[in-house]
Protein backbone atom coordinates (compact mmCIF):
# COMPACT_ATOMS: atom_id res chain seq x y z
CA UNK A 1 0.00 0.00 0.00
CA UNK A 2 0.86 3.22 -0.60
CA UNK A 3 0.91 6.44 1.95
CA UNK A 4 0.55 10.11 2.27
CA UNK A 5 1.60 12.27 5.19
CA UNK A 6 1.27 15.82 5.67
CA UNK A 7 2.71 16.73 9.03
CA UNK A 8 1.35 20.48 9.17
CA UNK A 9 -2.14 20.50 9.72
CA UNK A 10 -1.63 24.55 9.52
CA UNK A 11 0.80 26.97 8.20
CA UNK A 12 1.57 30.70 8.33
CA UNK A 13 3.77 32.91 6.61
CA UNK A 14 3.40 37.09 5.84
CA UNK A 15 2.67 37.92 2.20
CA UNK A 16 6.27 38.09 0.31
CA UNK A 17 7.59 35.49 2.33
CA UNK A 18 8.99 32.41 1.37
CA UNK A 19 7.04 29.17 2.88
CA UNK A 20 7.84 25.35 2.35
CA UNK A 21 5.06 22.54 3.11
CA UNK A 22 6.11 19.17 3.69
CA UNK A 23 5.42 15.75 2.33
CA UNK A 24 6.43 12.15 2.81
CA UNK A 25 5.46 9.29 0.66
CA UNK A 26 6.03 5.76 0.83
CA UNK A 27 5.36 3.42 -1.82
CA UNK A 28 7.23 0.45 -3.44
CA UNK A 29 7.01 1.31 -6.98
CA UNK A 30 9.74 2.68 -9.18
CA UNK A 31 7.37 4.39 -11.34
CA UNK A 32 5.43 7.26 -10.05
CA UNK A 33 4.45 10.60 -9.86
CA UNK A 34 4.40 13.37 -7.28
CA UNK A 35 1.60 15.99 -7.07
CA UNK A 36 0.67 19.19 -5.27
CA UNK A 37 -3.10 20.72 -5.61
CA UNK A 38 -4.06 23.96 -4.31
CA UNK A 39 -7.57 24.35 -2.43
CA UNK A 40 -8.45 28.05 -1.92
CA UNK A 41 -11.79 28.84 -0.06
CA UNK A 42 -13.96 28.65 -3.54
CA UNK A 43 -13.23 24.77 -3.01
CA UNK A 44 -11.80 24.23 -6.52
CA UNK A 45 -8.87 21.95 -6.86
CA UNK A 46 -6.33 23.24 -9.01
CA UNK A 47 -3.32 21.67 -10.00
CA UNK A 48 -0.33 23.68 -8.74
CA UNK A 49 2.93 21.43 -9.38
CA UNK A 50 3.56 17.93 -10.49
CA UNK A 51 6.98 15.76 -10.39
CA UNK A 52 7.89 12.46 -12.31
CA UNK A 53 9.59 10.05 -10.17
CA UNK A 54 12.49 9.25 -12.74
CA UNK A 55 13.40 13.18 -13.07
CA UNK A 56 16.41 14.07 -11.11
CA UNK A 57 15.57 17.89 -11.88
CA UNK A 58 13.30 19.82 -9.53
CA UNK A 59 10.01 20.85 -10.63
CA UNK A 60 9.76 24.07 -11.14
CA UNK A 61 6.42 26.72 -11.62
CA UNK A 62 6.50 30.74 -11.45
CA UNK A 63 6.93 30.80 -7.84
CA UNK A 64 6.29 27.07 -7.10
CA UNK A 65 8.72 24.90 -6.41
CA UNK A 66 9.89 21.48 -5.28
CA UNK A 67 12.55 19.77 -3.48
CA UNK A 68 11.94 16.34 -4.35
CA UNK A 69 14.52 13.86 -2.39
CA UNK A 70 13.87 10.27 -3.65
CA UNK A 71 15.86 8.29 -1.09
CA UNK A 72 14.47 10.15 1.60
CA UNK A 73 10.86 9.93 -0.24
CA UNK A 74 10.31 13.66 0.73
CA UNK A 75 8.46 15.96 -1.62
CA UNK A 76 7.80 19.46 -0.37
CA UNK A 77 6.58 22.52 -1.99
CA UNK A 78 8.70 26.12 -1.42
CA UNK A 79 6.09 29.15 -2.24
CA UNK A 80 8.54 31.87 -2.68
CA UNK A 81 6.87 35.46 -2.56
CA UNK A 82 3.47 34.52 -0.77
CA UNK A 83 0.58 36.25 -2.14
CA UNK A 84 -2.81 36.44 0.00
CA UNK A 85 -4.20 34.71 -2.88
CA UNK A 86 -2.14 31.68 -2.00
CA UNK A 87 -4.23 30.95 1.01
CA UNK A 88 -5.31 27.82 0.68
CA UNK A 89 -5.45 24.23 1.47
CA UNK A 90 -2.74 22.50 -0.17
CA UNK A 91 -2.92 18.56 -1.02
CA UNK A 92 0.16 16.35 -1.34
CA UNK A 93 -0.55 13.13 -3.39
CA UNK A 94 1.45 9.90 -5.13
CA UNK A 95 -0.08 8.23 -8.05
CA UNK A 96 1.77 5.04 -8.87
CA UNK A 97 2.05 2.98 -12.02
CA UNK A 98 -0.29 0.47 -12.29
CA UNK A 99 -2.73 1.62 -9.93
CA UNK A 100 -5.39 3.82 -10.83
CA UNK A 101 -6.05 5.16 -7.34
CA UNK A 102 -4.16 8.34 -6.48
CA UNK A 103 -3.22 8.45 -2.71
CA UNK A 104 -3.89 12.11 -1.35
CA UNK A 105 -2.43 13.62 2.09
CA UNK A 106 -4.79 15.22 4.46
CA UNK A 107 -3.87 18.51 3.56
CA UNK A 108 -1.77 21.48 5.22
CA UNK A 109 -4.05 25.01 5.92
CA UNK A 110 -1.97 27.90 4.24
CA UNK A 111 -2.94 31.10 5.79
CA UNK A 112 -1.00 34.34 4.65
CA UNK A 113 -1.19 37.68 6.38
CA UNK A 114 -0.73 40.78 5.04
CA UNK B 1 -7.20 19.38 -21.32
CA UNK B 2 -10.58 18.29 -20.07
CA UNK B 3 -12.71 19.87 -18.23
CA UNK B 4 -15.14 18.54 -15.93
CA UNK B 5 -18.88 20.21 -14.89
CA UNK B 6 -20.79 19.54 -12.13
CA UNK B 7 -23.96 20.44 -10.77
CA UNK B 8 -26.04 21.84 -8.69
CA UNK B 9 -23.20 23.61 -6.71
CA UNK B 10 -25.73 23.61 -3.28
CA UNK B 11 -27.84 21.11 -2.21
CA UNK B 12 -30.09 20.47 0.71
CA UNK B 13 -32.05 17.58 1.00
CA UNK B 14 -33.85 15.87 3.64
CA UNK B 15 -33.04 12.52 4.94
CA UNK B 16 -34.49 9.63 3.40
CA UNK B 17 -34.80 11.43 0.10
CA UNK B 18 -33.03 10.41 -2.50
CA UNK B 19 -29.80 11.79 -4.49
CA UNK B 20 -28.71 11.90 -7.85
CA UNK B 21 -25.12 14.35 -8.60
CA UNK B 22 -24.19 14.41 -12.05
CA UNK B 23 -20.70 15.25 -13.56
CA UNK B 24 -19.85 15.32 -17.19
CA UNK B 25 -15.84 15.60 -18.82
CA UNK B 26 -15.47 17.54 -21.61
CA UNK B 27 -12.04 17.64 -24.21
CA UNK B 28 -11.26 14.07 -23.50
CA UNK B 29 -12.64 10.34 -24.15
CA UNK B 30 -12.35 7.41 -22.34
CA UNK B 31 -11.19 9.49 -19.13
CA UNK B 32 -10.95 7.66 -15.67
CA UNK B 33 -13.23 9.24 -13.25
CA UNK B 34 -13.63 9.30 -9.60
CA UNK B 35 -16.09 10.81 -7.17
CA UNK B 36 -14.70 12.09 -3.64
CA UNK B 37 -16.18 13.45 -0.21
CA UNK B 38 -14.19 15.69 1.36
CA UNK B 39 -15.77 16.96 5.00
CA UNK B 40 -15.35 20.76 6.34
CA UNK B 41 -11.11 21.03 6.59
CA UNK B 42 -10.34 17.68 5.78
CA UNK B 43 -9.17 15.73 3.54
CA UNK B 44 -10.18 13.68 0.37
CA UNK B 45 -12.23 10.69 0.70
CA UNK B 46 -12.54 8.53 -2.60
CA UNK B 47 -15.94 7.13 -2.99
CA UNK B 48 -15.79 5.39 -6.52
CA UNK B 49 -13.90 5.48 -9.41
CA UNK B 50 -14.34 4.44 -13.16
CA UNK B 51 -12.24 3.11 -16.19
CA UNK B 52 -14.99 2.85 -18.65
CA UNK B 53 -18.84 2.58 -19.16
CA UNK B 54 -20.60 0.44 -16.83
CA UNK B 55 -17.71 -0.41 -14.71
CA UNK B 56 -18.02 0.71 -11.18
CA UNK B 57 -15.80 0.10 -8.75
CA UNK B 58 -16.32 1.06 -4.67
CA UNK B 59 -13.88 1.95 -2.10
CA UNK B 60 -16.42 2.50 1.02
CA UNK B 61 -19.76 0.35 1.30
CA UNK B 62 -22.36 3.06 2.09
CA UNK B 63 -25.75 3.96 0.99
CA UNK B 64 -24.25 5.52 -2.16
CA UNK B 65 -24.27 4.44 -5.44
CA UNK B 66 -22.34 5.54 -8.72
CA UNK B 67 -23.28 4.93 -12.44
CA UNK B 68 -21.51 5.15 -15.90
CA UNK B 69 -24.12 5.45 -18.03
CA UNK B 70 -21.78 7.11 -21.23
CA UNK B 71 -18.48 7.70 -21.98
CA UNK B 72 -18.08 11.56 -20.19
CA UNK B 73 -20.91 10.95 -17.73
CA UNK B 74 -20.43 9.78 -13.91
CA UNK B 75 -23.49 10.30 -11.84
CA UNK B 76 -23.59 9.70 -7.74
CA UNK B 77 -26.97 8.67 -6.75
CA UNK B 78 -28.30 7.52 -3.39
CA UNK B 79 -31.90 5.78 -2.70
CA UNK B 80 -32.53 6.96 1.05
CA UNK B 81 -29.99 10.10 1.89
CA UNK B 82 -28.48 9.77 5.75
CA UNK B 83 -27.21 12.99 7.50
CA UNK B 84 -23.75 11.90 7.22
CA UNK B 85 -23.63 12.09 3.57
CA UNK B 86 -23.75 15.98 4.02
CA UNK B 87 -20.65 17.08 2.63
CA UNK B 88 -18.54 18.55 -0.33
CA UNK B 89 -18.86 16.11 -3.35
CA UNK B 90 -15.96 16.44 -6.00
CA UNK B 91 -15.27 14.92 -9.42
CA UNK B 92 -12.48 14.56 -10.83
CA UNK B 93 -11.26 13.14 -13.82
CA UNK B 94 -7.89 11.64 -15.14
CA UNK B 95 -5.25 12.75 -17.73
CA UNK B 96 -3.01 10.64 -19.61
CA UNK B 97 -0.59 12.24 -17.48
CA UNK B 98 -2.08 11.08 -14.21
CA UNK B 99 -2.83 14.68 -13.31
CA UNK B 100 -6.75 14.64 -11.22
CA UNK B 101 -8.76 17.36 -13.27
CA UNK B 102 -11.65 18.27 -10.67
CA UNK B 103 -14.88 20.19 -10.95
CA UNK B 104 -16.17 22.89 -9.03
CA UNK B 105 -18.16 20.46 -6.38
CA UNK B 106 -21.55 20.08 -4.77
CA UNK B 107 -21.99 21.04 -1.25
CA UNK B 108 -24.52 18.79 0.09
CA UNK B 109 -26.41 19.32 3.43
CA UNK B 110 -28.76 16.28 4.61
CA UNK B 111 -31.05 17.94 6.99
Amino acid sequence: AQTVTQSQPEMSVQEAETVTLSCTYDTSENNYYLFWYKQPPSRQMILVIRQEAYKQQNATENRFSVNFQKAAKSFSLKISDSQLGDTAMYFCALYSGGSYIPTFGRGTSLIVHP
Amino acid sequence: SQTIHQWPATLVQPVGSPLSLECTVEGTSNPNLYWYRQAAGRGLQLLFYSVGIGQISSEVPQNLSASRPQDRQFILSSKKLLLSDSGFYLCAGASPNYEQYFGPGTRLTVT
